[in-house]
Order: C-alpha cells, then structure tokens, then sequence
C-alpha cells in the first residue's frame, strides 16, 4: 500500500473547479510531526509548488494560485483535500500530494511524494 | 520566486561512471536545497536536504554539496537504477521553486 495515494476527476472543463484528494494509508496525518503539501508539473514544465498545509490547520498558497485555491485535511479520513476554482487548460498537469519534513526553524521539505494524478482541462 | 537552474539539463553515463548535477539557485538559499530523483511513472523519491544531508535508506553513493547559491548532486559508481530524472528544489523561501530536472541517460 502506498503511503500517499491522490485521487481525482482525470477530465475537467474549463471554468469548473477541480477537486483532488490524497489518502495517508498511516497514521501520520494526525502527527504534528509533519505538515503536507500539493505540487503539481504540467507538460514540459518544472514542478510547481501549489500551496502547504500547517499543523493547526493554517495554509501557505502559492500566490499565483491564491485568489483560486482551498486546501484542508480531514483527519478522520485520512485525507487531504484540494480544491481549484475556474480552471483553464494552463491547469492541465499531473498532480502530487506530499508528505513535509520540518527542521526546528520550520524549514519543510517534501519526505515522502504520492505517485500522481493526471488532470486534463479540456472541454 | 527563487529561479533554479540545473545543469546540464540531460547527459548520457555509463554504469560505474561518476556523475555531476549541478544546481545554480537565483538568489542566496543558504542550505535549504533538496534532491529528488524520479524513475519514469514513478513518484519522485528524497535523495538529500539541507544541501548534504542523505535521507535515510538512500545509498551512501550518493551526496550533496554546496551552499548559498550553487550546488551539486554527486553520485559515485553508477548504478543501471539510476538512469532516472533528478530535480533541485529550494525550500528558503516561500513559495518552494525547483529546478527543470536533469536526466540521465544510458550511454
């Protein structure tokens, strides 16, 4: 069992919203060991950091993203959750959860990545 | 945001061979630059942070080095599982930036 796996629609049209979830298969979603994060490589392109959720619930978005995004966790479930507004074929990418390591200034770093779900915006 | 730029962007080894990635970060990152390897269809996978810091499980043939702008990513006697893409990212500043990948090949 992997221990990130992200699911969603595969096929989404343009100006509709994309909603992706990611599955923790343990326990650590409760931890406040780890914060987590989604990032997402379109096409030929570098990966793109999308936005990183905080142990207490508080979240960075890429501000490129912001206006856009919701993230959340629900802890119960062991899933992560990702949200995105009025998307356009731009959005088109594969998509990653991952899990973040912290040093004790709270520097974080992705430890453990998912294996990726492709989106296609397309109509 | 943090511009990345690896180099070179793809090269051909053979197995046994000692190759060089190198990373040029934009601006000052102090150590905060991580390693990722990723194998087609695969998920990326940690190799080193803090810049030279091996995560635990990897092989000791690989290593980091470098600091505040340029980095590189060593690795010793290569292995045919290595044939894969690598990526730098930096993790500094907010938001997180990585570098286009370097592939690398089978000669």
């Amino acid at each position: 069992q992997l221990p990130l796996q992200e699911s969603g629609p595969g096929l989404v049209r343009p100006s509709e919203t994309l909603s992706l979830t990611c599955t923790v298969s343990d326990g650590s979603i409760s931890s406040s060991s780890f914060y987590w994060g989604w990032i997402r490589q379109a096409p030929g392109e570098k990966l793109e950091w999308i936005g990183t959720l905080f142990f207490g619930g508080s979240t960075y978005f890429n501000p490129s993203l912001k206006s856009r995004l919701s993230m959340s966790v629900d802890t119960s479930k062991k899933q992560l959750s990702l949200t995105l507004r009025s998307v356009t074929a731009s959005d088109t990418a594969v998509y990653y959860c991952a899990r973040l390591m912290y040093d004790a200034s709270g520097y974080n770093w992705p430890e453990i990545w998912g294996q990726g779900t492709a989106v296609t915006v397309s109509s | 945001a943090v511009w990345m730029t690896q180099s070179p962007s793809s090269f051909s080894a053979s197995v046994g061979d000692r190759v060089n990635i190198n990373c040029r970060a934009g601006q000052f990152v102090s150590h905060y630059l991580a390693w990722y390897q990723q194998r087609p269809g695969r998920a990326p996978k940690l190799l080193v942070f803090g810049a030279s810091t091996l995560q635990s499980g990897v092989p000791s043939r690989f290593g980091g080095s470098g600091s505040g702008t340029n980095f590189t990513l060593t690795i010793d006697h290569l292995q045919s599982e290595d044939f894969a893409t690598y990526y730098c990212q930096q993790y500094y500043t907010y938001p997180p930036t990585f570098g286009q990948g370097t592939r690398v090949e089978v000669k």
